[in-house]
């Protein structure tokens, strides 16, 4: 089945650091990759929608500039948490499909971020 | 915006017993797709079941199968047979058919599922 790989799978760093997430589709063109952000005991909460070559789309309340994210190519996108702070400190999942019909989205195994 | 629904924040059953749980979700579109996600303890998420609007016979796979009511906006998934390893978080998704959406999925809050021995 599609494979989706998502590095690191657990980040602890001081607060006002930078993080950078990557998901991988490793044997799968992804013409859009999702992230999500997962609080204990709850739901995923989408993020954003990432489109290869074009600029993500954000959901409402989402800050920009704080998540920058990154789809260079139809394998690779990247998440970066910018200047992250304790309230930041969450599990974070990429998820990756191929465009149209049923395809399912396939998961990454998720990274655990905690910021000190 | 559509709504998925899960009113039952966790299920107890016994192995070898069955258990249902149930997922509502509210759309104003005629073709979308439903899916069962299981994330266990190690917070992977792994695809149960997936079931096509369009389709009126319902989706099975193995000790898994659903209940796909479409006037009814309900989606219920059956486990059969409950596995010590089918212990997780279930969580039921709408994704619409559009393809302005992306194919995002819009997720219930999740039912916890605890199998006792």
């Amino acid at each position: 089945g599609a494979v989706v790989s998502q590095h690191p799978s657990r980040v602890i760093c001081k607060s006002g650091t930078s993080v950078k997430i990557e998901c991988r589709s490793l044997d799968f063109q992804a013409t859009t990759m999702f992230w999500y952000r997962q609080f204990p005991k709850q739901s995923l909460m989408l993020m954003a929608t990432s489109n290869e070559g074009s600029k993500a789309t954000y959901e409402q309340g989402v800050e920009k500039d704080k998540f920058l994210i990154n789809h260079a190519s139809l394998t690779l996108s990247t998440l970066t948490v910018t200047s992250a702070h304790p309230e930041d400190s969450s599990f974070y999942i990429c998820s990756a499909s191929v465009r149209g019909g049923n395809q399912p989205q396939h998961f990454g195994d998720g990274t655990r971020l905690s910021i000190l | 915006a559509q709504t998925v629904t899960q009113s039952q924040p966790e299920m107890s059953v016994q192995e070898a017993e069955t258990v249902t749980l149930s997922c509502t979700y509210d759309t104003s579109e005629s073709d979308y797709y439903l899916f069962w996600y299981k994330q266990p303890p190690s917070r992977q998420m792994i695809l149960v079941i997936r079931q096509e609007a369009y389709k009126q016979q319902n989706a099975t796979e193995n000790r898994f199968s659903v209940n796909f009511q479409k006037a009814a906006k309900s989606f219920s998934l059956k486990i059969s047979d409950s596995q010590l390893g089918d212990a997780a978080m279930y969580f039921c998704a709408y994704r619409s058919a559009t393809t302005d959406s992306w194919g995002k999925l819009q997720f219930g809050a999740g039912t916890q599922v605890v199998v006792t021995p």
